[in-house]
């Protein structure tokens, strides 16, 4: 069955660094965008970063560019979340996800959208000395 | 960016009752919105795409609709495995609505 797995979570300090992985089974990987969406402890969604199908694309909320980056390896069907330069508001339970299309567009008025319809089951990262 | 901001944050509501969320966006998004229910340590659950696309294996009381900035999710007739938090989305989340028994 069409399946998400996430792993990688786990306790680190302000300033480490952590790579969440989420292996992807029951669908044709390389067809579709993906996804890491969070949630802090009691709080809402935040949508965190995307991937398009080819891996020629990628987006992050404004509140992690340039500390954590995406990537796929389709050899064995895995999205990877490098984090870097943690802080405590990163901590939260990430959640990678399935597009329901080949990518995702936010910006520049090139919006692009059908939605993500297969999540995992999260895991948890903790930022905290 | 765009925000995306959901009104109510909180809806008690019974059993049978009709509930509309509205969702509006910082700017026109066209019908490049989602709707989602999570339930309390769950992944969410994709219900709407393309604003009003029902999702295959939603259940038909769930409904939406807008474009542009306005948005809404309707429930016709509200059942016990309803009651869940709402998030709309483009890009950034709506900040939920909790849906709870009144």
């Amino acid at each position: 069955q069409v399946q998400l797995v996430e792993s990688g979570g786990g306790v680190v300090q302000p300033g480490g660094s952590l790579r969440l992985s989420c292996a992807a089974s029951g669908f044709s990987f390389r067809l579709y965008g993906m996804d890491w969406v969070r949630q802090a402890p009691g709080k809402g969604l935040e949508w965190v970063a995307v991937i398009s199908y080819d891996g020629t694309t990628t987006d992050y909320a404004d509140s992690v560019k340039g500390r954590f980056t995406i990537s796929t390896d389709t050899s064995n069907n895995t999205v990877y979340l490098q984090m870097n330069s943690l802080r405590a508001e990163d901590t939260a339970v990430y959640y990678c996800a399935k597009d329901r299309r080949g990518s995702s567009s936010f910006r520049n008025n090139r919006y692009y959208y059908y939605g993500m319809d297969v999540w995992g089951q999260g895991t948890t990262v903790t930022v905290s000395s | 960016d765009i925000q995306m901001t959901q009104s109510p944050s909180t809806l008690s509501a019974s059993v049978g009752d009709r509930v509309t969320i509205t969702c509006r966006a910082s700017q026109s998004i066209s019908s490049w919105l989602a709707w989602y229910q999570q339930k309390p340590g769950k992944a969410p659950k994709l219900l709407i795409y393309r604003a009003s696309s029902l999702e295959s294996g939603v259940p038909s009381r769930f409904s939406g609709s807008g474009s542009g900035t306005e948005f809404t999710l309707t429930i016709s007739s509200l059942q016990p495995d309803d009651f869940a938090t709402y998030y709309c989305h483009f890009g950034t989340f709506g900040q939920g609505t909790k849906v709870e028994i009144k």
